[in-house]
């Protein structure tokens, strides 16, 4: 079975400062991982994901996430926040490529500080 | 990738009542998957909606109180049956992007209960 663990419900960063939210994953087999952000009163939007080949992964809005199977981690990263980046976002995880079910973690809350 | 909307984008409901939920995709896909998310939780699927035969409910999801249609690769709906205060949650629809990695979700439908 696949599992998700988020550290942190919420993050709290200053704007131009680096953005890090972590996710760890249990999974018997080969997973693959996304990252979906949810804005405020709307629906979930899909950020990057990981299925197979090269282990850093870019997305939008100048996220990417690297997936480091030694550590089971997929661990999203920013190099610089910006006021617009202030959402929720859910790591999940899924054993074939996302045409079955995700199994999401619990989300972290981003906050973004003038 | 697919642009999917849902109607209504939020309801207010007397418990004891039912809603019916639609989602519309604009191309055919063929996995469509129906999630919940209560307040301040993460996102848990209910069922996965086939076309042209019954849903396939996860643990703790009934036929009886979700029951789901698909009639065809571009529309399915979700029922909120005899509804009480604890069905309040945002539902939200998704559907496997062509890629056949990761899927992709609706705005969602905020139902509150009371």
């Amino acid at each position: 079975a696949q599992s998700v663990t988020q550290l942190g419900s919420h993050v709290s960063v200053s704007e131009g400062a680096l953005v890090l939210l972590r996710c760890n994953y249990s999974s018997s087999v080969p997973p693959y991982l996304f990252w979906y952000v949810q804005y405020p009163n709307q629906g979930l939007q899909l950020l990057l994901k990981y299925t197979t080949g090269a282990t850093l992964v870019k997305g939008i809005n100048g996220f990417e996430a690297e997936f480091k199977k030694s550590e089971t981690s997929f661990h999203l990263t920013k190099p610089s926040a910006h006021m617009s980046d202030a959402a929720e976002y859910f790591c999940a995880v899924s054993p074939q490529g996302g045409s079955e079910k995700l199994v999401f973690g619990k989300g972290t809350k981003l906050t973004v500080n003038p | 990738s697919a642009v999917i909307s849902q109607k209504p984008s939020r309801d207010i409901c007397q418990r004891g009542t039912s809603l019916t939920i639609q989602c519309q995709v604009d191309s055919q896909v063929t996995m469509m998957f129906w999630y919940r998310q209560q307040p301040g939780q993460s996102l848990t699927l209910i069922a996965t909606a086939n076309q042209g035969s019954e849903a396939t409910y996860e643990s703790g999801f009934v036929i009886d109180k979700f029951p789901i249609s698909r009639p065809n690769l571009t529309f399915s709906t979700l029922t909120v049956s005899n509804m009480s205060p604890e069905d309040s949650s945002i539902y939200l629809c998704s559907v496997v992007g062509t890629s056949g990695l990761g899927q992709y979700f609706g705005p969602g439908t905020r139902l509150t209960v009371t």
